[in-house]
């Protein structure tokens, strides 16, 4: 079946912009995640959501960041007044169920100039 | 907070040797996962160690779980240039897993 999907790929922008980056889970999947990965580091934890519980919001780094999921599908991760140091790769992941392998998406590179 | 550290952050081999890749993290936790990251594409799940003593093998590669020293080992076996990736280790806690910073792994001929 489909992988996770992410868009878009690459994404753009000027410093104060917002920007709304996509995932797209893999059917089924009740947990899904977001990360950001700078160049060269490891995966920074952002936020995940299990079924219809809370979300777990501990890795957001600033009230600018927010992140929403509607039911068990898509969700979208917002970035209001993008800073430079927002450029990254930021990846989605989903899983059956929380603490289960998790699989990932291909990943969106953001770039703010 | 739960704190993982991975050993080497780099690591340069020869085809046809041994190495050990080391992941130390701070608190108890009963899951380990290794992933392999290529340059520009995104992680692909390699193992899940689910309890002390866990072993697992594909290939070249062998992970294995010491949860009383809070360590994992991914040894790999006679390198070849495919296994050339960044290879990390996640340990999960509170239903997240936190990531170390990566090794990568860059077998020559």
């Amino acid at each position: 079946g489909a992988g996770v999907s992410q868009s878009p790929s690459n994404k753009v922008t000027e410093k104060g912009k917002d920007v709304e980056l996509r995932c797209d889970p893999i059917s089924g999947h009740t947990a899904l995640y977001w990360y950001r990965q700078r160049l060269g580091q490891g995966l920074e934890f952002l936020i995940y959501f299990q079924g219809n519980s809370a979300p777990d919001k501990s890795g957001l780094p600033s009230d600018r960041f927010s992140a929403e999921r509607t039911g068990e599908s898509v969700s979208t991760l917002t970035i209001q007044r993008t800073q430079q140091e927002d450029s990254a790769v930021y990846l989605c992941a989903s899983s059956r169920q929380v603490r289960d392998t998790q699989y990932f998406g291909p990943g969106t590179r953001l770039t703010v100039l | 907070e739960l704190k993982v550290e991975q050993n080497p952050l780099f690591l340069s081999m020869q085809e046809g040797k041994n190495y050990t890749i080391y992941c130390n993290y701070s608190t108890t936790s009963d899951r380990l996962y290794w992933y392999r990251q290529d340059p520009g594409k995104s992680l692909e799940s390699l193992f899940v160690l689910l309890s002390n003593g866990a072993v697992k093998q594909e290939g070249r590669l062998m992970a294995s779980l010491d949860t009383k020293a809070r360590l994992s080992t991914l040894h790999i076996t006679a390198a070849v240039h495919d296994l050339s990736a960044t290879y990390f280790c996640a340990v999960e806690g509170a239903g997240k897993s936190t990531f170390g910073d990566g090794t990568t792994l860059t077998v020559k001929p």
